[in-house]
């Protein structure tokens, strides 16, 4: 079964802090996601990466920032915490194999980190 | 704008109903399309996935897709209070996934 991991179910911050999201897979997967997850709005896509160092935006960059230095590990990085970026994180991960070999292929998500912005 | 829609609900039936949950989608180039369920405080869990039209069953759960309506169907058969969840569907792109909303499932015993 694929794992996804993320460090902190529940956390609590202060407004202007830098704030670390981490999320670990078991599966050797080449692509990882973050996304948020806030009522009303679905799950909205924050960045993803296909490999070691490549990131590319999703849909809701904003006032965010990723890390990939090992394939099983994927950061999100808060740079300077606000209010709005109160909300439910989840981190996914996918192969790349598959008929299209691409970024696309079903997810499997961490159980996610709620985070509080104070 | 490629979009995949879904009925937010409640959607509420007792235990041992049929259920159908609905998703229609915009863009035709990507018929490849999954459905995921999301307990409380959980993160959602890939249950089927589905290319082109017609039918894949897997043990109660049947996913549907009807290529001329640009529709998409979940059904559960002997519904169980266990599947009260979150449906969500989501379809292929180009590079990422797009997910629905979702579906608030209750069942009742």
């Amino acid at each position: 079964d694929v794992k996804v991991t993320q460090s902190s179910r529940y956390l609590v911050k202060r407004t202007g802090e830098k704030v670390f999201l981490e999320c670990v897979q078991d599966m050797d997967h080449e692509n990882m996601f973050w996304y948020r997850q806030d009522p009303g709005l679905g799950l909205r896509l924050i960045y993803f990466s296909y490999d070691v160092k490549m990131k590319e935006k999703g849909d809701i960059p904003e006032g965010y920032s990723v890390s990939r230095e090992k394939k099983e590990r994927f950061s999100l990085i808060l740079e300077s915490a606000s209010t709005n970026q109160t909300s439910m994180y989840l981190c996914a991960s996918s192969t790349k194999t598959g008929e299209m070999g691409g970024s696309n292929q079903p997810q499997h998500f961490g159980d996610g980190t709620r985070l509080s912005i104070l | 704008q490629k979009e995949v829609e879904q009925d937010p609900g409640p959607l509420s039936v007792p235990e041992g109903a049929i259920v159908s949950l609905n998703c229609t989608y915009s863009n035709s180039a990507f018929q490849y399309f999954m459905w995921y369920r999301q307990y409380s405080r959980k993160g959602p869990e890939l249950l089927m996935y589905t290319y082109s039209s017609g039918n894949k069953e897997d043990g109660r759960f049947t996913a549907q897709v009807d290529k001329s309506s640009k529709y998409i169907s979940l059904f559960i058969r002997d519904s169980q209070p266990s599947d009260s969840a979150t449906y969500l569907c989501a379809q292929r792109g180009y590079s990422t996934l797009t997910f629905g909303k979702g579906t608030m499932l209750l069942v009742s015993p």
